[in-house]
């Protein structure tokens, strides 16, 4: 079965300061992995994804991800935190990109 | 670009009643899914569909119904309302066969059983 785990359900981070938001897989294969973001009141919206192409992804909003095999993490960057990423960020995992299976979401608070 | 549009965006039921989600799509995606999405649950599975005609279980699929006659419609209809179907409906389609495909979210209906 296929699952992700997200390590940490809150994450407080200052203004300007590197974010990171944990996020490790457990599949049988190697999967395809997505970062979403989810800002309040709305729906989810794709920040990056890894499709085996490379290992270091970059996605919208200066967001970037590494996939690492050997730890089975695919964790969640930006190196300087603005007042407008704070919302919810789930993790997830699919094999033929229809069955996604989510993390449990990490909420990110920026402190000014 | 539309993308995929839910309705209604809140909605407030008593138990007992039934009541259909409304989810459509523009880009003729063959693959359509709906999730509820509850405080630390992350977003759950309920029903999926892999082209009209065609529907199966998600994770969660008690108490909720679907059909998809169209490639751009699958609604979800909850039959008899519980309190427990308190959450926040979300539908997504993506395309079959891509390699990473992503999943394209509509804006979500929030509904509240009393």
């Amino acid at each position: 079965a296929q699952s992700v785990t997200q390590l940490g359900s809150h994450v407080s981070v200052s203004e300007g300061a590197l974010v990171l938001l944990r996020c490790n897989y457990s599949s049988s294969v190697p999967p395809y992995l997505f970062w979403y973001v989810q800002y309040p009141n709305q729906g989810l919206q794709l920040l990056l994804k890894y499709t085996s192409a490379a290992t270091l992804v970059k996605g919208i909003n200066g967001f970037e991800a590494e996939f690492k095999k050997s730890e089975t993490s695919f964790h969640l960057t930006k190196p300087s935190a603005h007042m407008s990423d704070a919302a919810e960020y789930f993790c997830a995992v699919t094999r033929f990109g229809n069955q996604f299976y989510f993390g449990t979401g990490t909420s990110l608070t920026v402190i000014p | 670009n539309a993308g995929v549009t839910q309705t209604p965006k809140f909605q407030v039921l008593k138990t007992g009643q039934s009541m259909t989600l409304q989810c459509a799509q523009d880009m003729n995606h063959e693959y359509m899914s709906w999730y509820r999405q509850d405080p630390g649950m992350g977003l759950r599975l309920i029903h999926y569909s892999v082209g009209a005609g065609i529907t199966d279980q998600g994770e969660v699929p008690n108490g909720y119904n679907v059909s998809r006659s169209t490639t751009e419609d699958f609604p979800l209809r909850l039959l008899s309302a519980a309190p427990s179907q308190t959450s926040v409906y979300f539908c997504a389609s993506s395309s079959l066969g891509g390699a990473g495909a992503e999943a394209f979210f509509g804006q979500g209906t929030r509904l509240t059983v009393v």
